[in-house]
């Protein structure tokens, strides 16, 4: 596509759900990178993956997160029993590189944990 | 202490005057630099990179880097009303350019 999609744009879920959000990188972008976006904050690095392959998931901030690439294209950040600490907007970009400069973002998936 | 810090603002400045943001960071072992603007709820979008020390200009913006001092800038000239967003810096290792440090951003208001 034209751009990096996010969906869902909004979701609101209870503590202790399970939620998946999902992005679909440029075509042709074998790199892609998951950052979270606290109110008033930078993104913060989650995971980035080259290919099919996670090749850094350093930023992950416990097993209650986890993410797939399975065909190299679309790519699903899934969290488990989820905490109102996870309330975020969780944004994914795309690159053709696997370069800090050629970053494609999405406009994000904004979670809300009640 | 943040690796990068950026003053959050916000900076209301009158349309057509000079713009000046900046950052500091402590790892001496960042070596790109980067410049992102966001607006409301939409992702961040790039404006300027830089490789180590020195200045690069496109079109309004110029961007700065002084390692010696660990300090970026970025310079808006003329600016616009359509300027108006949260400007984002954020650097990264030579061996993980791939993962950005970010600061806070700072909300630029640009007043006609």
């Amino acid at each position: 596509g034209a751009g990096v999609s996010q969906t869902p744009s909004n979701k609101v879920t209870e503590k202790g759900k399970y939620v998946e959000l999902r992005c679909d990188p440029i075509s042709g972008h074998t790199a892609l990178y998951w950052y979270r976006q606290s109110l008033g904050q930078g993104p913060e690095f989650l995971i980035y993956f080259q290919g099919t392959g996670a090749a850094d998931d350093s930023g992950l901030p416990n097993d209650r997160f986890f993410a797939v690439r399975p065909e190299g294209s679309v790519s699903t950040l899934k969290i488990q029993r989820t905490e109102r600490g996870d309330s975020a907007v969780y944004l994914c970009a795309s690159s053709r590189t696997v370069n800090g400069d050629g970053y494609t973002f999405g406009s994000g998936t904004r979670l809300t944990v009640v | 202490q943040k690796e990068v810090e950026q003053d959050p603002g916000p900076l209301s400045v009158p349309e057509g005057a000079i713009v000046s943001l900046n950052c500091t960071y402590s790892n001496s072992a960042f070596q790109y630099f980067m410049w992102y603007r966001q607006y409301s709820r939409k992702g961040p979008e790039l404006l300027m990179y830089t490789y180590s020390s020195g200045n690069k200009e496109d079109g309004r913006f110029t961007a700065q880097v002084d390692k010696s001092s660990k300090y970026i800038s970025l310079f808006i000239r003329d600016s616009q009303p359509s300027d108006s967003a949260t400007y984002l810096c954020a650097m990264s290792k030579m061996d993980s350019n791939y993962q950005l440090i970010w600061g806070a951003g700072t909300k630029l208001i640009i007043k006609p």
